[in-house]
């Protein structure tokens, strides 16, 4: 079955500095990519995704590639702010119709102001 | 538009016990799908509803048991509890089942078990 690889397990920025979170899956079949933000207390919040027939998605400050051919995808924060400050979890399909996800083990971000 | 609201927010039982847990899917959303996340994890798919039936399966046992209704609401049972299902049970729903779709999360259900 999917397996998917997160890292670093913690990341530490100064406000206004980049952040970059990788991941790899090991499924060829998985086509589709999300990310999701959790703060403390509160589920899982979709930030950005992108599917199998992308390499590379932005919106605003949030951007994702995706490397099918090495099996690997990452999220790039820039400017960060402290109110990005969460933990982030990478997740694929896990290749079968229903379009279950795999998450990886997540990673805590904190932006120092 | 309502976003996915899960009940009750937390949850104390006893090892042994059995506990139902709800949710109700996001306006317009026919699949529901129910995901285990242990302290300090990410979450871990349990299984998923649409039309009613489950319509696919994570490696949990089969004490861990789901209906979904008419309305695309959700339960999700544990029978027999025992101490390492203490977790945050997160229910998550998508327009339609595929991977065509993403999913929105509710915020959980806190279960601790003594």
């Amino acid at each position: 079955g999917e397996n998917v690889e997160q890292h670093p397990s913690t990341l530490s920025v100064q406000e206004g500095d980049s952040a970059v979170i990788k991941c790899t899956y090991s499924d060829s079949a998985s086509n589709y990519f999300p990310w999701y933000k959790q703060e403390l207390g509160k589920g899982p919040q979709l930030i950005i995704d992108i599917r199998s027939n992308v390499g590379e998605k932005k919106d605003q400050r949030i951007a994702v590639t995706l490397n099918k051919t090495a099996k690997h995808f990452s999220l790039h924060i820039t400017e960060t702010q402290p109110e990005d400050s969460a933990v982030y979890f990478c997740a694929a399909t896990d290749g079968g119709s229903q379009g279950n996800l795999i998450f990886g083990k997540g990673t805590k971000l904190s932006v120092k102001p | 538009e309502t976003g996915v609201t899960q009940s009750p927010t937390h949850l104390i039982k006893t090892r042994g016990q059995q506990v139902t847990l709800r949710c109700s899917s996001q306006s317009g959303h026919n699949t529901v799908s129910w995901y285990q996340q242990a302290l300090g994890q990410g979450p871990q798919f349990i299984f998923q509803y649409y039309r009613e039936e489950e319509n696919g399966r994570g490696n949990f046992p089969p004490r861990f048991s789901g209906l979904q209704f008419p309305n695309y609401s959700s339960e999700l049972n544990v029978n027999a509890l025992e101490l390492d299902d203490s977790a945050l049970y997160l229910c998550a729903s998508s327009p339609r089942t595929g991977t065509n779709y993403g999913y929105t999360f509710g915020s959980g259900t806190r279960l601790t078990v003594v």
